[in-house]
């Protein structure tokens, strides 16, 4: 049971380089999640989802992008990227109803130089 | 706006001791609280929510509205139970898409 998936584990980039975060879930939850985490820090909403073909801005959206064409994956993309966006990137997953918790994925660990 | 607070970013207790992970909140409508967990090269995972009102590995928590509060407590702490707590507050998912607010985390070290 693979749960929540994310890839690449680790990257370095340059500064201008543009990337993509992988995320797929295997347990069929309409509302997904990209956080990122500074050090020090708690966990800050980039962008969500609740389904396939909608996605909506979370608390600090700026220089990234993400797209939800189908229910299982949600990819995060940094065009330009940039120090500021060095940090652990977390995809998370959840079904609609209440009471649910989020699942995680491992993260990414990003830094960018 | 929805805001979480966990006051201590370091907790250290000896072996047995009990132990107690604060968590304040503030939100004028009915929250969804819970507490995660990250184990050292794990994952955030779900430690318990308000809702169920159980308790896992011996933690508990109990939503307090009047105090706005969800404080994470063990009578005996464990050395596995060093970790990273975090405690996260839900949006209603039917109106605000189950979005959470997390506090800055707390890490635990349990000293044997």
């Amino acid at each position: 049971n693979a749960g929540v998936t994310q890839t690449p584990k680790f990257r370095i980039l340059k500064i201008g380089q543009s990337m993509t975060l992988q995320c797929t879930q295997d347990m069929n939850h309409n509302y997904m999640y990209w956080y990122r985490q500074d050090p020090g820090m708690g966990l800050k909403l980039i962008y969500y989802s609740v389904g396939a073909g909608i996605t909506d801005k979370g608390e600090v959206p700026n220089g990234y992008n993400v797209s939800r064409s189908t229910t299982e994956d949600f990819p995060l993309r940094l065009e330009l990227a940039a120090p500021s966006q060095t940090s652990v990137y977390f995809c998370a997953s959840s079904l609609g109803q209440g009471g649910q918790p989020q699942h995680f994925g491992d993260g990414t660990r990003l830094s960018i130089l | 706006a929805q805001r979480v607070t966990q006051p201590e970013k370091l907790l250290s207790v000896f072996k047995g001791a009990p132990v107690e992970l604060k968590c304040n909140y503030s939100y004028s409508g009915s929250p969804e609280l819970f507490w995660y967990v990250q184990y050292s090269r794990q994952r955030l995972q779900l430690l318990l929510r308000h809702i169920s009102r159980e308790s896992i590995k011996g933690f508990t928590a109990d939503l307090n509205k009047g105090e706005t509060s969800f404080h994470l407590k063990k009578p005996f702490a464990q050395e596995e139970d060093s970790a990273m707590y975090y405690c996260a507050l839900r949006l209603l998912p039917n109106t605000n898409a189950g979005k959470s607010t997390f506090g800055d985390g707390t890490t635990l070290t349990v000293k044997p």
